[in-house]
């Protein structure tokens, strides 16, 4: 099973900031790796599919990078409506899993 | 725009079997580039996928849950359903399903409202 981790675990960010959440593999993925966005008592969002292209509507302000096992979301310039919990997933072998999540509060 | 919609008890009792519905709109489940999953997320916690299946049939089971599971499909009533026996405290959560693309980088692109279930005597 791949494993998931993710830096940091929280981050408190003031809105204008950019934001920086790591995720890594525990083996190569390639590029078979996405981000989701869950806001409180919501249901996960895609955000980024295939390391970099992003979900339909999603704002340019977020974006992602990487390969193998090391991938990026970066949100530039973050505004308050991004306070959200954002979870990367593998699909590139079963089962699926999931990121522990990062979560991102507005200062 | 396709749209999930979970369905079933709020509440279950330990050593039953939690049993929910999916009833999906907005598009065909026999869609061919599509899978329909479960996913779970306890209380103030992570996500962890539970399995998913093809409108033939076939299904891939999270080998953790694989003893305890079963999904199953009605392509006449576009739902895909979710049965897990023998569960305990450890089953409470907030079960989503959501639609799998299939392609070369599979991805969950869309995701119902998700429904709680707890499990309690």
């Amino acid at each position: 099973e791949v494993v998931l981790t993710q830096s940091p675990d929280f981050q408190s960010v003031t809105p204008g900031e950019k934001v920086t959440i790591t995720c890594r593999a525990s083996q190569n993925i390639g590029t078979s790796l996405h981000w989701y966005q869950q806001k409180p008592d919501q249901s996960p969002k895609l955000l980024i599919k295939y390391v970099s292209q992003s979900f339909s509507e999603v704002p340019p302000r977020f974006s992602g990078s990487g390969s193998g096992t090391d991938f990026t979301l970066t949100i530039n310039s973050l505004e308050a409506e991004d306070a959200a919990t954002y979870y990367c997933h593998q699909s590139s072998s079963l089962p699926f899993t999931f990121g522990p999540g990062t979560k991102v509060d507005i200062k | 725009q396709v749209q999930l919609q979970e369905s079933g008890p709020g509440l279950v009792k330990p050593s039953q079997t939690l049993s929910l519905t999916c009833t999906v709109s907005g598009d065909s489940i026999k869609s061919g580039t599509y899978y329909w999953s479960w996913i779970r997320q306890h209380p103030g916690k992570g996500l962890e996928w539970i399995g998913y299946i093809y409108y033939s049939g076939n299904t891939y089971y999270n080998p953790s849950l694989k003893s305890r599971l079963t999904i199953s499909i009605d392509t006449s009533k576009n739902q895909f359903s979710l049965s897990l026996s023998s569960v305990t405290a450890a089953d409470t959560a907030v079960y989503y399903c959501a639609r799998l693309y299939y392609g070369p980088n599979k991805n969950f692109d869309y995701w119902g409202q998700g429904t709680l279930v707890t499990v309690s005597s």
